[in-house]
């Protein structure tokens, strides 16, 4: 079956590094994405990852990929009060037609 | 280039009646997908058009329709209306097959009293 599961908060200091988790059932996903979403707006692409690479890195993006474990992660480093805002985990594969989302995980930063 | 626009942007309605929604994809992108996304159930996947046809559906009643222009322009259809139907209706873009980069809209947020 097709399901993208991620914990539903977190809350980190501004300056410290986030990690958000997401689990995937489809084996057969191509590709792993990350969205944000700030209050009021749509969904803005933050990255992405094929099935074929384990790691991924963007400024202070870093994506790792455990294709055995279906497990991906996104680490923001030196977290800023600006990426406050909900992260969803989502994977579609080639044939699919259609892009399945996680719950997305809200993030919260201290100042 | 711009962006997927989506209209309108905020809409209430009464329930029992019904409501079109309208969504105009990235020039070059065929495909178009919808989403509802509500506090409790996040984003659910509604179905998706490529070029006119609809290659995909999600689990939601026949309440719930749409349809793509050759254009590539697409609109949904919700007949009905239920108070639960209250949600934020999401419009992704996609140059073709699945697989490739989705570009959202705004969102068109609909409430349904």
């Amino acid at each position: 079956g097709e399901d993208v599961e991620q914990s539903l908060f977190l809350s980190v200091r501004e300056g410290d590094s986030s990690v958000i988790n997401c689990t995937y059932t489809d084996s057969s996903s191509t590709y792993l994405y990350w969205y944000k979403q700030e209050p009021g707006a749509g969904l803005q692409l933050l990255t992405y990852i094929f099935s074929n690479m384990d790691m991924k890195q963007d400024q202070r993006l870093t994506v790792l990929l455990n294709k055995k474990d279906k497990h991906l992660s996104l680490r923001i480093a030196d977290t800023q009060t600006g990426d406050s805002a909900i992260y969803f985990c989502a994977e579609t594969h080639t044939g699919g037609f259609k892009t399945i989302f996680g719950a997305g995980t809200r993030l919260f930063v201290k100042a | 280039k711009a962006g997927v626009t989506q209209t309108p942007r905020y809409l209430i309605k009464t329930r029992g009646q019904q409501v079109t929604l309208s969504c105009s994809p990235i020039s070059g992108h065929r495909s178009v997908s919808w989403y509802q996304q509500t506090p409790g159930q996040g984003l659910q996947f509604l179905f998706e058009y490529f070029s006119e046809t609809q290659r995909n559906k999600g689990n939601f009643p026949g309440r719930f329709s749409g349809r793509q222009f050759s254009n590539s322009r697409s609109e949904m259809n919700v007949s009905t209306l239920e108070l639960g139907d209250s949600a934020l209706y999401l419009c992704a873009s996609q140059k073709g097959q699945g697989g490739t980069e989705a570009f959202f809209g705004q969102g068109t947020r609909l409430t349904v009293v």
